[in-house]
């Protein structure tokens, strides 16, 4: 069984572009999560996307967006990047069971954006 | 407001010897906790979790860890470590309602000398 993907691996931009990271959850997750790993902070929550709505969000601007397919697949969108926005953003999926109270989640490799 | 504390930012050991890493958290309800390890260019493995029951948890590659109520700490054991085990830790924390964001540390570099 295929786990998390995430594309591109790496992905350079300058100051002020706007960059699209891709996720591909694990065949049957309907739920995708977004973090950041930014050096020196750790693993940050970005979002949280379950059946095509968002339904959580960490302490980001407005830039970072996402949406989720119908197929569960995710995009994260950074527009007017900044320096500080180079990291390694790590996409996980999980599938929620009505009752469980939690619900692992499986993490794929990450997408390394550096911006210039 | 939950939080994760892994107090030791980096630490070297011999292969062969004793590994411990600590971990302290801070959440109001029962929590549940994880142990993820990242290799150089790789995402995130879970090692094992906490959700309930025995203390003592085991999980893959002869890692173990405690949960320890009246310390608020889950610490990561391992009673020989190999070399293959130089990666980072990240002790972390969800939320006790229906799944939602994880709260990570910030990490422990661990390295291992031969």
């Amino acid at each position: 069984e295929a786990g998390v993907t995430q594309s591109p691996t790496h992905l350079i931009k300058t100051r002020g572009q706007q960059a699209t990271l891709r996720c591909s959850p694990i065949s049957g997750h309907t739920s995708v999560y977004w973090y950041q790993q930014a050096l020196g902070l750790g693993l940050q929550f970005l979002l949280w996307y379950d059946e095509g709505e968002e339904r959580n969000r960490g302490n980001f601007p407005p830039r970072f967006s996402g949406r989720q397919f119908p197929n569960y697949s995710s995009e994260l969108n950074v527009n007017a990047l900044e320096l500080e926005d180079s990291a390694l953003y790590l996409c996980a999926s999980s599938l929620i069971f009505a009752g469980n109270t939690y619900n692992e989640q499986f993490f794929g490799p990450g997408t390394r954006l550096t911006v210039l | 407001a939950q939080s994760v504390t892994q107090p030791d930012i980096h630490i070297t050991v011999s292969e062969g010897a004793s590994l411990e890493l600590r971990c302290n958290y801070s959440y109001g309800a029962t929590p549940y906790l994880f142990w993820y390890v990242q290799s150089p260019g790789q995402g995130l493995q879970l090692l094992l979790k906490y959700f309930s029951g025995d203390t003592l948890v085991q999980g893959i590659k002869g890692f173990e860890a405690e949960f320890k109520r009246s310390q608020s700490s889950f610490n990561l054991r391992k009673p020989s470590v190999h070399w293959s085990d130089a990666a980072e830790y990240f002790c972390a924390v969800g939320s006790s309602y229906n799944t939602d964001k994880l709260i990570f540390g910030t990490g422990t570099r661990l390295q291992v000398f031969p």
